[in-house]
């Protein structure tokens, strides 16, 4: 089946600082998404990106189909940015989302 | 704007007793999926639906009923409670007919089985 990698496991950050997730993916998906799992277990969608670049205020993400990677950019971290990002994939007249391990991202005040 | 909405947001069972996890979502999507997650992983499928009175098996089914006689609800049903289903359980939903395959997940149901 589909494997999906995400980089790195764990990101300590100071409040302000960027940073760059990265989901790895070893096929050919249609439907790529990026959550955010927040520290009460909530699943909050950021973008559904298959391809293509798409931008939300601080967070922007990149998906390139043809080289099998998406990354999610954020940028000025609040507080409020920890949790756990997720990328999630499947492919054409599959069902099921595959995930990724996840990243997860502690922001220091 | 309710979305997905799952109850009970807790619930801790004994061994062997049974439950209905309850989904239903007012966006009018024909596909709807039950995932577990473990702790420290991604999310696992149980079952999935693509439309009222069709239901199939995801990745990891066993110990688990569903039934879909509406499209709006998607009901899940654990028999026989055992440890090994101790997990965050998340039902989502998705409008695939039109092409928009994005999947909004309920809040989800965190289960203790003791």
């Amino acid at each position: 089946g589909i494997q999906v990698e995400q980089s790195p496991p764990d990101l300590i950050l100071q409040e302000g600082a960027n940073s760059t997730l990265r989901c790895n993916f070893s096929d050919s998906v249609n439907n790529l998404q990026w959550f955010h799992q927040n520290p009460w277990g909530q699943l909050i969608n950021l973008f559904y990106i298959p391809s293509g670049t798409k931008q939300n205020g601080r967070l922007s993400a990149t998906t390139v189909a043809t080289e099998r990677y998406s990354l999610l950019y954020i940028s000025s971290s609040q507080t409020t940015d920890s949790g756990v990002y997720f990328c999630a994939l499947k492919r054409s007249g599959n069902y099921q989302l595959i995930w990724g391990a996840g990243t997860k991202l502690i922001i220091k005040p | 704007n309710a979305g997905v909405t799952q109850t009970p947001k807790f619930r801790i069972l004994k061994i062997g007793q049974s439950m209905t996890l309850q989904c239903t979502q007012d966006m009018n999507h024909n596909y709807m999926y039950w995932y577990r997650q473990d702790p420290g992983m991604g999310l696992k499928l149980i079952y999935y639906s693509v439309g009222a009175g069709i239901t199939d098996k995801g990745e990891v089914p066993n110990g688990y009923n569903v039934s879909r006689s509406t499209t709006e609800d998607f009901p899940l049903r654990l028999e026989l409670a055992a440890p090994s289903q101790t997990s965050v359980y998340f039902c989502a939903s998705s409008d695939e007919d039109r092409g928009l395959a994005e999947a909004f997940f309920g809040q989800g149901t965190r289960l203790t089985v003791v």
